[in-house]
């Protein structure tokens, strides 16, 4: 079946450093991902809609100048913490759609734990 | 906009035992797809079901069924022969036609041997 890999699955950093986090659709092309952060003990919050070849969409509330997202290809997408602070410790989870397939569901990676010393 | 409410932060139910989960949504589409999630320990989503709003027939998967109740926006999820493995955080969602998921808060469920 679709296979969404997403890495790191790891960081821990200090305050200050820009992370970079990939999500990669394995085995089918996709001209839109998702990107979710979900806190400790709380559900899923979508942070932004990332779109092939055109600028990302960002939910209210969530900067777009800190999480920079690029999406160059149909098979991978990235979101850069940029200059993060302990804050910004979450678990981020990528998720992404088939070409074509408006009736599937969309898949997801196995998230990235983010720790910001 | 679209919101989802799960009413129940935690379930516990017996090994072997049924139990229901509830779930229930609003949205302005008129043609939208509805989800229930598994998140185990190891935070990866897993697909336990879906239901397509235009099918009135609930959606089963083997232990896994849905009562979808469309005038009242409920879709709950009943796990059957519940295992130790079916222990996890269960979120309800609904997309819309951009397949912009919005996640319930979610329950936690556990059962016991």
């Amino acid at each position: 079946g679709a296979v969404v890999s997403q890495h790191p699955s790891r960081v821990i950093c200090k305050s200050g450093t820009s992370v970079k986090i990939e999500c990669r659709s394995l085995d089918f092309q996709a001209t839109t991902m998702f990107w979710y952060r979900q806190f400790p003990k709380q559900s899923l919050m979508l942070m932004a809609t990332s779109n092939e070849g055109s600028k990302a969409t960002y939910e209210q509330g969530v900067e777009k100048d800190k999480f920079l997202i690029n999406h160059a290809s149909l098979t991978l997408s990235t979101l850069t913490v940029t200059s993060a602070h302990p804050e910004d410790s979450s678990f981020y989870i990528c998720s992404a759609r088939e070409i074509g397939n408006s009736n599937q569901p969309q898949h997801f990676g196995d998230g990235t734990r983010l720790s910001i010393l | 906009a679209q919101t989802v409410t799960q009413s129940q932060p935690e379930m516990s139910v017996q090994e072997a035992e049924t139990v229901t989960l509830s779930c229930t949504y609003d949205t302005s589409e008129s043609d939208y797809y509805l989800f229930w999630y598994k998140q185990p320990p190891s935070r990866q989503m897993i697909l336990v079901i879906r239901q397509e709003a235009y099918k009135q027939q609930n959606a089963t998967e083997n232990r896994f069924s849905v009562n979808f109740q469309k005038a009242a926006k409920s879709f709950s999820l009943k796990i059957s022969d519940s295992q130790l493995g079916d222990a996890a955080m269960y979120f309800c969602a609904v997309n819309n036609a951009g397949n912009m998921l919005t996640f319930g808060g979610g329950t936690r469920l556990m059962v016991k041997p």
